[in-house]
């Protein structure tokens, strides 16, 4: 089956800077990758999603990068801010069944104000 | 719109004893999904049913886990004997259809096991 590897499993960058976390995956068949946020206590969130016909995607502060042949994706924040603190986690699947995801561990991601 | 429901929020129960979980997916969703979320760990995927037919229990320990979903809509998720390693977040979520569609979670139970 899948197996979803996350990096770093905690991060602490200052508001305003930069905040990347990344993941590899295993299963060659897999061709979507969501991202979720998790705030405490509270629901996982998808935040940005790419599929692997596309090697990178942008909204605003987030962009996703894949790269298929090595099997990696990260996710990419710019100017973090207080509330960008929560936990993440990535995510793989088949489009073909796009909830059936694969979880990585999550990183948690303290923005200092 | 409305979310995914679950309830109840928090259950603690003790070990051996049985327990169960409800979720009433968005309406129209047609795919429903159960996860476990361990502390610390993401979320794993327990049961995926199309309308009321189950897609995929492979990771459902069915000695003392059951689910079901009767009319296609709610589900119910069960434990019977439950064990201390139960102790989780169960998360139901759905989604519109199985393919190309985003699956929206709710926001669990949180099952303590003493």
């Amino acid at each position: 089956g899948e197996n979803v590897e996350q990096h770093p499993s905690t991060l602490s960058v200052q508001e305003g800077d930069s905040a990347v976390i990344k993941c590899t995956y295993s299963d060659s068949a897999s061709n979507y990758f969501p991202w979720y946020k998790q705030e405490l206590g509270k629901r996982p969130q998808l935040i940005i999603d790419i599929r692997s016909n596309v090697g990178e995607k942008k909204d605003q502060r987030i962009a996703v990068t894949l790269n298929k042949t090595a099997k990696h994706f990260s996710l990419h924040i710019t100017e973090t801010q207080p509330e960008d603190s929560a936990v993440y986690f990535c995510a793989a699947s088949r489009a073909n069944n796009a909830g059936k995801s694969t979880f990585g561990d999550g990183t948690t991601l303290t923005v200092k104000p | 719109e409305a979310g995914v429901a679950q309830s109840p929020r928090y259950k603690i129960i003790e070990k051996r004893q049985s327990v169960a979980f409800w979720c009433n997916p968005i309406s129209g969703h047609a795919t429903l999904y159960w996860y476990q979320q361990i502390l610390g760990q993401g979320p794993k995927l327990l049961i995926q049913f199309q309308n009321n037919g189950v897609v995929d229990d492979s990771q459902l320990p069915k000695d003392r886990f059951s689910a079901e979903r009767l009319k296609g809509v709610d589900s119910t998720l069960k434990i019977q004997p439950a064990k201390l390693e139960d102790s989780a977040v169960y998360l139901c979520a759905s989604s519109f259809r199985r393919v190309d569609t985003e699956a929206f979670f709710g926001q669990g139970t949180r099952l303590t096991v003493v």
